[in-house]
């Protein structure tokens, strides 16, 4: 199992610009996390899918920010338009139902983002 | 939610045992206890979870007070490769939601 896989590893854009996060799930996972990570503030939820539906995203921060699951095996996080405080690794996590209380949750390698 | 406390960092000698801390004095009968642990430049890892009773897995073993007020994870043998940040973290059943603190930093003095 290739784990969960996301992309692009780094990215880094101008400010102002429209940024693109992806990531491929386990497959047979049917939760899906966003996670944020910065030095100041550790790691933050920031949206959770369950069977590709949004269930809570309270911790998206603004309305730059936008998540879909369009089919059980991608999801984006986009931000548009991106502004230097949103600098961040981004990780991505899947688990499934009976599965999380013996393996806990996947996580992804991350995409470190850099606003300039 | 539920907090945890944990030391900021801790050392330990390699191929020493290490007894991680976690304090959870306000934890619900229906918290169970997980540790994850996120090495350099990599995603958090799942090590560990319990609700009531001592654990063990491949990686660790996880220590449950009576009182389930605190818990301890423990590394048998630590190597280099185990120097990560180390989160105990309260997950409620039913909730899906893993909400990180900011763990430990373990170092491993080789």
């Amino acid at each position: 199992d290739a784990g969960v896989i996301q992309s692009p590893r780094h990215e880094v854009t101008e400010m102002g610009q429209e940024v693109t996060l992806r990531c491929k799930p386990i497959s047979g996972h049917d939760y899906l996390f966003w996670y944020r990570q910065t030095m100041m503030r550790g790691l933050e939820l920031l949206i959770y899918f369950n069977n590709n539906v949004p269930i809570d995203d309270s911790g998206m921060p603004e309305d730059r920010f936008s998540a879909k699951m369009p089919n059980a095996s991608f999801s984006t996080l986009k931000i548009q338009p991106s502004e230097p405080r949103d600098s961040a690794v981004y990780f991505c996590a899947s688990s499934f139902l009976f599965g999380r209380d013996r393996w806990g949750y996947t996580f992804g390698s991350g995409t470190r983002l850099t606003v300039v | 939610d539920a907090k945890t406390t944990q030391p900021n960092s801790m050392e330990s000698n390699e191929e020493e045992p290490v007894h991680l801390p976690c304090n959870h004095s306000t934890i619900s009968g229906t918290d169970y206890i997980h540790w994850y642990r996120q090495l350099p430049s990599q995603g958090p890892e799942y090590v560990i979870h319990g609700l009531t009773s001592n654990v063990n897995n491949r990686m660790a073993s996880l220590a449950i007070a009576e009182d389930r007020k605190s818990s301890t994870l423990i590394l048998h043998r630590a190597t280099l490769r185990d120097a990560a940040v180390y989160y105990c973290i309260l997950k409620n059943f039913g909730n899906e939601k893993l909400t990180f603190g900011t763990g430990t930093r373990l170092t491993i003095i080789p």
